[in-house]
């Protein structure tokens, strides 16, 4: 069992390049997240989903674009990398929002992305 | 305020010492907390789900005091390996509204 994949583990791109973060997950959950941490700080919700077909914006969703054509995908796509997206963004997944063990948050390993 | 605020850090604590941290919420409504882990440059990982009248788990205890909106987690006997970042998580209402705290470092030394 898998959980959750995130690709790359590093990347590191020009001002103004684009590219996609890939997630999967194989535990079949509802929910998947996508966060950003910058150093010292704790993790900010850019986007998330509810299940396949269904995205919304979290609290910094500026420069991204999201998708969930299906339950175990969930790639991030920035498209003007800007400095200011310099971080670490983890992939997550939970089965559910309620109360539970389904609330459980399992993360991928993280991406390293730095805008230079 | 801040929606979730955690106890400032770091604290550098002697292997075997009792330690604690508190996280507190301003959201009344919010109804789930968890501590999770997370190990430089590493993902958080699950550490207890704290709810009702809180938890134990081995040396970790977890506590929720609703009247005072906070949480707080006891680690009894530290060891070296508990030397990590923990992460309070509040969630309140829908899939959105799950928020981390800043984190509260520890780092246990010999």
């Amino acid at each position: 069992n898998a959980g959750v994949t995130q690709t790359p583990k590093f990347r590191i791109l020009k001002i103004g390049q684009s590219m996609t973060l890939q997630c999967t997950q194989d535990m079949n959950h509802n929910y998947m997240y996508w966060y950003r941490q910058d150093p010292g700080m704790g993790l900010k919700l850019i986007y998330y989903s509810v299940g396949a077909g269904i995205t919304d914006k979290g609290e910094v969703p500026n420069g991204y674009n999201v998708s969930r054509s299906t339950t175990e995908d969930f790639p991030l796509r920035l498209e003007l990398a800007a400095p200011s997206q310099t971080s670490v963004y983890f992939c997550a997944s939970s089965y559910s929002i309620g109360p539970g063990d389904n609330e459980k948050l399992f993360f991928g390993s993280g991406t390293q992305l730095s805008v230079l | 305020r801040k929606e979730v605020e955690q106890d400032p850090g770091p604290f550098n604590v002697p292997e075997g010492a009792t330690v604690a941290f508190n996280c507190t919420y301003s959201n009344s409504a919010s109804q789930s907390f968890f501590w999770y882990r997370q190990d430089c440059r590493k993902e958080p990982k699950l550490l207890m789900s704290v709810y009702s009248s809180g938890n134990e788990d081995g040396r970790f205890t977890a506590q929720l005091n609703r009247a005072s909106q906070y949480i707080s987690l006891l680690i009894r006997d530290s060891k070296l390996s508990d030397s990590a970042t923990y992460l309070c998580v509040v969630i309140t209402g829908t899939a959105s509204k799950l928020t981390f705290g800043t984190g509260t470092r520890l780092q246990v030394t010999l």
